[in-house]
């Protein structure tokens, strides 16, 4: 079935270790973006991608790294994992550019570090 | 700064009483305006949006929102609240590539 995933849906670790939260959308969708929800700040970018080798940051890039080598994946990689970054990550995705387009939500990933 | 703001992080209604959840924004320009729905521990569900046609927008699920620009707000409202409509809300914009910017948040809580 079409749509967007990510993987895993949850996740436990450990402060200093690497983990990589992927993204998968099958609609071929130019742009993609990473998210974090924490409670009293509601969905916060991390970074997006406008193509496949086109990423740039958003509000709270740091401690992260993305990654868009095809235009379908778009990983998000803690290079080293801290307490602060324990949330929930959702991807999204739309078709182009266009300030009205509507993006769809990946089902998202809950991250618990120790 | 362009933002948006969600005056009240929790709301509770009964349930076929209506229901008001505010949103304002702040641009110097018409944005893009949208209200998503999220369920306890799913993703998030476009409502509605709006795009600078109809002020008046409407959406799934009853809901509907009206764009008025003389007072910046973007209030979401449902005639009758239901139990299936206890979830999160978020108001979000569109700035610069399509980023989204999103309010806090407002919890609806339907009792019976």
């Amino acid at each position: 079935d079409a749509g967007i995933t990510q993987s895993p849906r949850y996740k436990i670790t450990e402060t200093g270790r690497q983990v990589t939260l992927m993204c998968h959308q099958t609609w071929s969708h130019s742009y993609m973006f990473w998210y974090r929800q924490d409670l009293g700040h509601g969905l916060r970018l991390i970074y997006y991608s406008a193509a496949a080798d086109i990423t740039d940051k958003g509000e709270v890039p740091d401690g992260y790294v993305v990654s868009r080598s095809k235009t379908e994946n778009f990983p998000l990689t803690l290079e080293s994992a801290t307490r602060s970054q324990t949330s929930v990550y959702f991807c999204a995705s739309i078709p182009t550019g266009g300030g009205s387009d509507t993006q769809y939500f990946g089902p998202g990933t809950r991250l618990t570090v120790l | 700064a362009q933002s948006v703001t969600q005056l009240d992080s929790h709301v509770s209604v009964s349930e076929g009483t209506p229901v008001l959840l505010r949103c304002n924004y702040s641009s110097s320009y018409s944005p893009s305006l949208f209200w998503y729905v999220q369920h306890p521990n799913k993703g998030l569900q476009l409502l509605l949006k709006y795009t600078s046609a109809a002020t008046l927008v409407k959406g799934i699920n009853g809901f509907e929102a009206e764009f008025k620009k003389s007072e910046t707000s973007f209030h979401l409202t449902k005639p009758s609240a239901h139990m299936s409509d206890a979830a999160e809300y978020f108001c979000a914009y569109t700035g610069t590539a399509s980023k989204l910017t999103f309010g806090t948040g407002t919890r609806l809580q339907v009792t019976l």
